[in-house]
């Protein structure tokens, strides 16, 4: 079946950093490629997604890269905030939906 | 748009007894929605998926029987644990499809069972 993995599972930057989280799957047939922030007892919520026909996707100072090749797709969040420090959810839309792990991404003012 | 609801959002509940907790997508109609558990510091894990008209598609290793699953309309989706112990305290969320592989979720619900 799908299997996403998912790291670092813990991340700590200074603010204005860069931070990047990847997520590596093994199922060929996923086309669908959308990350998730998940603050301490809230809803996931959609940040940014990506499909098979594009290799990179950004919005302000979130990006996400595709390698389908490599079967890996990363988020990128540049000149992080402390607003930023949240669980970071990679998903893999296939046949079926799997989560990875999650990200704990820190931003230290 | 894509609004998604659940309530309660908390519920504390007896052991032996059973709890429901209503899924709805309020901007939207969804022919699936999905039930997703989620222990503290942990990812999420897919229960069931939850289809309007049919019976739902249970992940393995989750109990039909124990956690009920109804999706009578286009807009809401009902989960019951029954006879709910301890164990099933969670923080219990769903989702709801807007398009092909678009999920939006709900607020989520933190069940304790004492």
């Amino acid at each position: 079946g799908e299997n996403v993995e998912q790291h670092p599972s813990t991340l700590s930057v200074q603010e204005g950093d860069s931070a990047v989280i990847k997520c590596t799957y093994s199922d060929s047939a996923s086309n669908y490629f959308p990350w998730y922030k998940q603050e301490l007892g809230k809803r996931p919520q959609l940040i940014i997604d990506i499909r098979s026909n594009v290799g990179e996707k950004k919005d302000q100072r979130i990006a996400v890269t595709l390698n389908k090749t490599a079967k890996h797709f990363s988020l990128h969040i540049t000149e992080t905030q402390p607003e930023d420090s949240a669980v970071y959810f990679c998903d893999l839309s296939g046949s079926r939906l799997t989560f990875g792990e999650g990200t704990q991404l820190t931003v230290n003012p | 748009g894509a609004v998604v609801s659940q309530h309660p959002s908390w519920v504390i509940c007896k052991s032996g007894t059973s709890v429901k907790i209503e899924c709805r997508s309020l901007d939207f109609q969804a022919t699936t929605m999905f039930w997703y558990r989620q222990f503290p510091k942990q990812s999420l894990m897919l229960m069931a998926t939850s289809n309007e008209g049919s019976k739902a598609t249970y992940e393995q290793g989750v109990e039909k029987d124990k956690f009920l699953i109804n999706h009578a309309s286009l807009t809401l989706s009902t989960l019951t644990v029954t006879s709910a112990h301890p164990e099933d305290s969670s923080f219990y969320i769903c989702s709801a499809m807007l398009a092909a592989d678009e999920q939006y979720f709900g607020p989520g619900t933190r069940l304790t069972v004492t």
